[in-house]
Formats: structure tokens, C-alpha cells, sequence
């Protein structure tokens, strides 16, 4: 299954909201999750099963959708969420991962 | 508190072989399924090799398939990637993870550079 990301880059500015689009080239249900890369920090995961908020996951953070087309948004931007987003489905194997989005500040 | 720590990465020839091994502690290594990703300089996270926690079953990337061995040693909570016949499109930072769909704990990494 190939995910393909959007935007690869993505600048905002703190308080802002935004989104990252995630999308599998066949339907693979909410066997989706999302994780967060930072220089220095072992990569985290945000959310799975499509919407999901792991546990320590902030209240800002959500995702939606099912089948093929996914969403992460981030409300409210603060300074530590200024990082690549990455999504995986793990609906079968090989596990796959989109191409990444790094959000950067304006 | 849950910890990965990959070691064994290093500069290796192509051609040659290197076993990377991740120490797990913090949690009951033996009930979870464990992975290998990696990352080449400058890209994406690649999925290589997932095994579950008995070991009964294991996947591997097509890119890796033949080549590398995932394996595992439940008495000493050590996750282990043999890489044989390396070449340079292997370089990366290889992690472990844990998870048996999504990956929730990760490891720092540890880089490995195929060159002549």
C-alpha cells in the first residue's frame, strides 16, 4: 500500500492550525497511525487507529478519516509541535509510511 | 519506564555483514511483536523487518528480503538484525520499535554506513 503525503513542507506560525493529508492507494479501513520526528528525540506516536489519541498525546492534536483518505490537524500551534509529521499503515504488510511533512516555523 | 537501545551499527564494505542488537527494558519484552525500521540520510522512515513475540511470525521488506534476518532472544530482551551481502542503499539509521501494527516506543538508533 503506498501512502502519499501532502504537503511535504509546511510553514505556520504558533496558534495557528493546521492540517496534513494522508493518503493510501487502496482502502486500508482505520489501520492508520501518525508519529512525530524530532532532532534529538525518539520519534513518537500521536495516534492510531486512524483518530486515536495515544496516551500523552496533547488535546490539540487529532486525526480523522477512514479507507483512503486521512487527516492529522494540530489546533493551536505551539513551539514543540515544530517537527516532521510522518503517517503508517499497518493494515497489511509491508507496513508503509508516507514521505514525511516538516512543518517549520514562519 | 520503556527503553530501546540499538548498538552494533558502524562502517561496514559492501558486500560484507554487521548484526545490529536492540536491549529492551521497562516492560515484558516477551509479549510484544518488535520491528526494524530505517531512515537513509536526508529521508523517510522505511519499515524493514517485523517479528512477533514468539517469534512464530516474521515479515521483511522486499528491499531486504534474502538478505537480512530478524530474530530475537526473549531470556535476554534482545531484539537482533543480521545484515548480510550490505550495499550502499543500506546505509541509514536503523531503529527499533516496538509494536506488532503501530510502533509506540522507539529507540535512539544506530547508524549504519556501507562504503568502500
Amino acid at each position: 500500500v503506498q501512502m502519499t503525503q501532502s504537503p511535504s513542507y509546511l510553514a505556520a506560525s504558533p496558534g495557528e492550525s493546521v492540517s496534513i493529508s494522508c493518503k493510501a492507494s487502496k482502502s486500508i479501513s482505520n489501520n492508520l497511525a501518525w508519529y512525530q520526528e524530532k532532532p534529538g528525540k525518539a520519534n513518537k506516536l500521536l495516534i492510531h487507529s486512524g483518530s486515536t489519541l495515544q496516551s500523552g498525546t496533547p488535546s490539540r492534536f487529532s486525526g480523522s478519516g477512514s479507507g483512503t483518505d486521512f487527516t492529522l490537524t494540530i489546533r493551536s500551534l505551539e513551539s514543540e509541535d515544530f517537527a516532521v509529521y510522518y503517517c503508517q499503515q499497518y493494515n497489511e504488510y509491508p507496513r508503509t509510511f508516507g514521505g514525511g511533512t516538516k512543518l517549520e516555523l514562519k | 519506564e520503556v527503553q530501546l537501545v540499538e548498538s552494533g551499527g558502524g562502517l561496514v564494505q559492501p558486500g560484507r555483514s554487521l548484526k545490529l542488537s536492540c536491549l529492551a527494558s521497562g516492560f515484558t519484552f516477551s509479549n510484544y511483536g518488535m520491528n526494524w525500521i530505517r531512515q537513509a540520510p536526508g529521508k523517510g522512515l522505511e519499515w524493514v523487518a517485523s517479528i512477533s513475540s514468539s517469534s512464530s511470525y516474521i515479515y521483511y521488506a522486499d528491499t531486504v528480503k534474502g538478505r537480512f534476518t530478524i530474530s530475537r532472544d526473549n531470556a535476554k530482551n534482545t531484539l537482533y538484525l543480521q545484515m548480510t551481502s550490505l550495499r550502499s542503499e543500506d546505509t541509514a539509521l536503523y531503529y527499533c520499535a516496538r509494536g506488532t501494527r503501530y510502533f509506540d516506543f522507539w529507540g535512539p538508533g544506530t547508524m549504519v554506513t556501507v562504503s568502500s
